[in-house]
Order: structure tokens, then sequence, then C-alpha cells
């Protein structure tokens, strides 16, 4: 199973929108609606941001959004902040018996 | 709260085997399936394992098939994985997280494998 492509780095000012996109297959991004993105910020442990393509877990800022075309994935950080700069992971179902990461995206305020 | 406690890294040689465990506690731990994911030095994140509330399915990335076993003892909330015939590439931070529909909603601070002679 391979990787999902992300954008090695994405940057922006404080107050802007960047989007991140995670493209994938027909065997995973496109078929589920099992898209999860994490945030990790050095030598911490990686945090769930969205989950099911667009959905927040409590506590996470609705600065975050997440979103789903075919085979691609995104995630949209609205109001950009210093606290934002980290790595940015997607993830995927892939089938009942395997699931995959993107290669990671870091995120520049 | 949630918690999970990764544990048992360490240097280990090529070939040689090593045992991690991650200690749940704050939910109710037979539940949930869980997972390892893995994350070599500067690289990106690596899903490695999974396995259902009672043990009964277990998946494994390709790379570790054959060396590695994932286990549970839901008696004391505990996640266990048995890393044999390791190699350098093997070398990672290891995390174990809660696997709750397809995301994993909390991670362990995870424990450093460090496959060197």
């Amino acid at each position: 199973q391979s990787a999902l492509t992300q954008p090695a780095s994405v940057s922006g000012s404080p107050g802007q929108s960047i989007t991140i996109s995670c493209t994938g297959s027909s065997s995973d991004v496109g078929s589920y609606n099992f898209v999860s993105w994490y945030q990790q910020h050095p030598g911490k442990a990686p945090k769930l941001m969205i989950y099911e393509v667009n959905k927040r877990p409590s506590g996470v800022s609705n600065r975050f959004s997440g979103s789903k075309s075919g085979n691609t994935a995104s995630l949209t950080i609205s109001g950009l902040q210093a606290e934002d700069e980290a790595d940015y992971y997607c993830y995927s179902c892939a089938g009942s018996d395997t699931e995959v990461f993107g290669g990671g995206t870091k995120v520049t305020v | 709260e949630v918690q999970l406690v990764e544990s048992g890294g360490g240097l280990v040689q090529p070939g040689g085997s090593l045992r991690l465990s991650c200690a749940a506690s704050g939910f109710s731990f037979s539940t949930f399936w869980m997972t390892w994911v893995r994350q070599a030095p500067g690289k990106g994140l690596e899903w490695v394992a999974n396995i259902k509330q009672d043990g009964t399915e277990i998946y494994f990335v390709d790379s570790v098939k054959g060396r590695f076993t994932i286990s549970r003892d839901n008696a004391k909330n505990s996640l266990y994985l048995q890393m044999n015939s390791l190699r350098a590439e093997d070398t990672a931070v290891y995390y174990c997280a809660r696997h709750s529909w397809y995301a994993f909603d909390y991670w362990g601070q995870g424990t450093l494998v460090t496959v060197s002679s």
C-alpha cells in the first residue's frame, strides 16, 4: 500500500488561510469517507484534528476544516496562527485489512 | 482522562527482539480496536498493526508481517507489540493509539526503538 501524497510544505501569513491536499486512489481516499488529519508538533505525539473527512473532535478549533473530492482530501486552516505551525498528516482507510498515512506536510506560519 | 503509556523501547542489535507494552487507562479498553503506529527519525507516520477488541482480528503492514505480533490483555488494559528479527529500518518511535472508527483519537507519548550494532 503506497503512502498518500501530500505537499512537503505549505506556508502562510498570520490570519491567512491555507489548504493541504492529500491525494490517494480509488482504493483508499476515493472509496471511503474515513479520512482523518493529524497535527504533530516537534517531539510530540500526533493529535487528531479531523475525522471522517470533515468532523472535528471536541476541543479542536473551528478554524480547521476538511473536505474530499474524488481521490483527494483537503485540510483547510483559516485564520492562521503561530501555534498552527506543525507537521500535518492525512490518513485513510484502504480496506478492511490495511490503513495508510500521507507523507506529511510541514506548515510554516 | 484517557491515557496511553508505552514502554519497552531501547537499543537492540539487528536480528534481536523487543517487546513493547502500552498501558491504557481512563476508558473501556476492551471495547476499542487498538493500533501501533511508528515514526522513523525525521520521517512520517507509518501504520504498523491493528488488533480487534477481542483479539480475533489482527492486521499488519506488509513490512513487518511474519516478524511482529500484536496482542492485548483486556484484564490488564494492556496492548503489546512483540518485535522479532529486528532490522535497522525498524528504528522508530512507536506509538500506541486508540482506534475509533478509522481514526486514532488518543495517542501515547511513544517509545523509541533503535536497531543498531
